[in-house]
């Protein structure tokens, strides 16, 4: 069975860091590309960030570009976000998502606070 | 960026209705790559439809895709209880971007 799960959200003061985790499993997680998608509270779904299979490749949402970097170590099936300069507006769920004809797998998000 | 405009924001339906949810792009979507989320209250997104019209593994077949270039359908053929969701819609190109989404109302 196919397993996404998000870890690492929580309380954080504006300006703060914050990495988030993705564990993977039920798949090979080195032949995939993996997303970060995010939603606001009673807001709709945001791309956030993807990083191809072996990592070499990265590509980031306008808002996040310079604050946020993804990576993955593909020998423990871990995808993460690591989150600096942390702002009121980037509060909300953070999903993990695996890439395959579409959104195939989605985690079931961890909720990151920003607020002082 | 491509920018998705899903109409109507709400439908309200009765069990049994047909559902017609659209999805329009400001330019087109290369080779199709549209897809469409069903989220349920509280759960995370479920892929529905990819390709623009092949359906995910699971999803009945009264749920269907249909559309090219840059108007895009996803149809509920015969309204359910279960369907009651937010859709979105969604293209999965180099720069991804989502619709708005549709709620689907059970009257």
């Amino acid at each position: 069975e196919v397993q996404l799960v998000e870890s690492g959200g929580g309380l954080v003061q504006p300006g703060g860091s914050l990495r988030l985790s993705c564990a993977a499993s039920g798949f090979t997680f080195s032949s995939y590309w993996m997303h970060w998608v995010r939603q606001a509270p009673g807001k709709g779904l945001v791309w956030v960030s993807r990083i191809n299979s072996d990592g070499s490749s990265t590509s980031y949402a306008d808002s996040v570009k310079g604050r946020f970097t993804i990576s993955r170590d593909n020998a423990k099936n871990t995808l993460y976000l690591q989150m600096n300069s942390l702002r009121a507006e980037d509060t909300a769920v953070y999903y993990c998502a695996m890439r395959s004809e579409g959104y195939r797998e989605w985690g079931q998000g961890t909720l990151v606070t920003v607020s002082s | 960026e491509i920018v998705l405009t899903q109409s109507p924001g709400t439908l309200s339906l009765s069990p049994g209705e047909r559902a017609t949810l659209s999805c329009r792009a400001s330019q087109s979507v290369s080779s199709n790559y549209l897809a469409w989320y069903q989220q349920k209250p509280g759960q995370a997104p479920r892929l529905v439809i990819f390709g623009a019209s092949s359906r995910a593994t699971g999803i009945p077949d009264r749920l269907s895709g249909s559309g090219s270039g840059t108007d895009f359908t996803l149809t509920i053929s015969r309204l359910e209880p279960e369907d009651l969701a937010v859709y979105y819609c969604q293209q999965y190109g180099t720069s991804p971007t989502f619709g708005q989404g549709t709620k689907v109302e059970i009257k």
